[in-house]
């Protein structure tokens, strides 16, 4: 299948290990983060989100760090698997009624078998 | 299936043809958006719809293109006469009134020769 993952940063991993996939973004405004999933020949897969008013989210397997001060927001995926292969999006929503989300640069997370 | 779906998943058009893709978002969302991704890239906001309102429109969105959703459930997005820069995934999205998250489809890849 076509790859979205071309020419793009990327972690790889040995299986079972933890992933910790980054993401840095631009503007003050925004109030919500999602983490996105998206496989080759995929649409992006909601994984979890978080808001401005929180700094830490946890799910299964996978917990969202937000990190105001300098802009950071990390993934953090426990005991990676081979099905984790994918590339990762972070994206944001800009506070003030408009609803576009906005990606960031994906990063390719390759599970080590 | 209850995600978002999208029709058809693979387009390939002469240049200068007009396209029309479908997109039939999750039942109970009224909120639907357009999205398109080129290789490597992470998706780009180009329209939004609250219900059968067309609420905003990114400045991709060149006259040559134009989106509907007559009845506030399936929407479709048209491209007139199409150049080879309009090569690229076309993604649709849903959510439900509170805007987050966005669900997405698995995209019409639109090859132009």
């Amino acid at each position: 299948g076509e790859s979205v993952g071309l020419h793009l940063p990327t972690l790889s991993v040995q299986e079972g290990d933890n992933s910790i996939i980054n993401c840095a973004y631009s503007n003050s405004a925004s109030d919500y983060f999602i983490w996105y999933k998206q496989e080759s020949g995929k649409g992006p897969q909601f994984i979890i989100d978080i808001r401005s008013n929180m700094d830490k989210r946890q799910g299964q397997r996978v917990t969202v760090l937000l990190n105001k001060t300098v802009k950071h927001l990390s993934l953090q995926i426990a005991a990676t698997q081979p099905g984790d292969s994918a590339v990762y999006f972070c994206a944001e929503n800009i506070a003030g009624g408009y609803q576009k989300v906005t990606f960031g640069t994906g990063t390719k997370l390759q599970v080590i078998p | 299936d209850t995600g978002v779906s999208q029709d058809p998943r693979h387009k390939i058009t002469k240049r200068g043809q007009n396209v029309t893709f479908r997109c039939d978002p999750i039942s109970e969302h009224n909120r639907l958006y357009w999205y398109r991704q080129t290789l490597g890239q992470g998706p780009e906001f180009l329209t939004y719809f609250q219900n059968e309102a067309q609420l905003e429109k990114s400045r991709l969105l060149s006259d040559r293109f134009s989106a509907e959703r007559p009845k506030g459930s399936f929407s479709t997005l048209e491209i007139q006469r199409t150049e080879q820069g309009d090569s690229a995934m076309y993604l649709c999205a849903s959510s439900s009134t509170g805007g987050q998250p966005q669900h997405f489809g698995d995209g019409t890849r639109l090859s132009i020769l």
